[in-house]
């Protein structure tokens, strides 16, 4: 299957601060890249879909200033999360796909540690 | 009625047998299904892709899809305990904008 980098695999950070999330599609081009968030053991939660070039869509409950995406290329989209609390600690996931009906593959995977 | 319901389990099964997932949605103009396989703590990885009535099967794993009954389901033959794990359906949503979205997961658990 086509690979999907996501970058940082971790990351602890002081509440307050902002942290960046890389998402990059390795050997296609992504026209679309969602961005999801698991807690343990519950299921994926969508977040927002970037198409590339556009605004993203979040999904009811999120909130877009606190969770900035950018999907400024076929390859690459960013989540920001911005002033960090401990509630935000979670397991961020961004998956790509290059159609409207194409699988969709995964990155690795963020766990977010908010201290 | 949630747009995608899987049964969340764990569903137990001896090593060697075969392991049945089902799923169904709500959305009929729904056009494209896949399953998914996540280990815990993992971000999950596509298992299998179907867009058409029938049956598509991908070594030990095969997957059904019926549009009338709105259900598809995956069959995982001589389960292995490294099957263990959570697997998710997920659904492409023509009436939400082309937006995938997956069910809660069954959780499978392979005893050797």
């Amino acid at each position: 299957g086509a690979v999907v980098s996501q970058h940082p695999s971790w990351v602890i950070c002081k509440s307050g601060t902002s942290v960046k999330i890389e998402c990059r599609s390795l050997d296609f081009q992504a026209t679309t890249m969602f961005w999801y968030r698991q807690f343990p053991k519950q299921s994926l939660m969508l977040m927002a879909t970037s198409n590339e070039g556009s605004k993203a869509t979040y999904e009811q409950g999120v909130e877009k200033d606190k969770f900035l995406i950018n999907h400024a290329s076929l390859t690459l989209s960013t989540l920001t999360v911005t002033s960090a609390h401990p509630e935000d600690s979670s397991f961020y996931i961004c998956s790509a796909r290059d159609g409207v009906n194409t699988e969709a593959f995964f990155g690795q995977g963020t766990r977010l540690t908010v201290v | 009625q949630k747009e995608v319901e899987q049964n969340s389990g764990p569903l137990s099964v001896p090593e060697g047998a075969i392991a049945s997932l089902n799923c169904t949605y709500s959305d009929r103009g729904s056009q494209s299904f896949f399953w998914y396989r996540q280990y815990s703590g993992k971000s999950p990885e596509l298992i299998m892709s179907i867009y058409s009535n029938g049956d598509k099967e991908d070594g030990r794993f095969t997957a059904q899809l019926n549009k009338a009954s709105q259900y598809v389901s995956l069959l995982i033959r001589d389960s292995q305990p490294s099957d263990s794990a959570t697997y998710l359906c997920a659904v492409n949503r023509k009436a939400a904008g082309n937006k995938l979205t997956f069910g809660g997961g069954t959780r499978v658990l392979v005893k050797p």
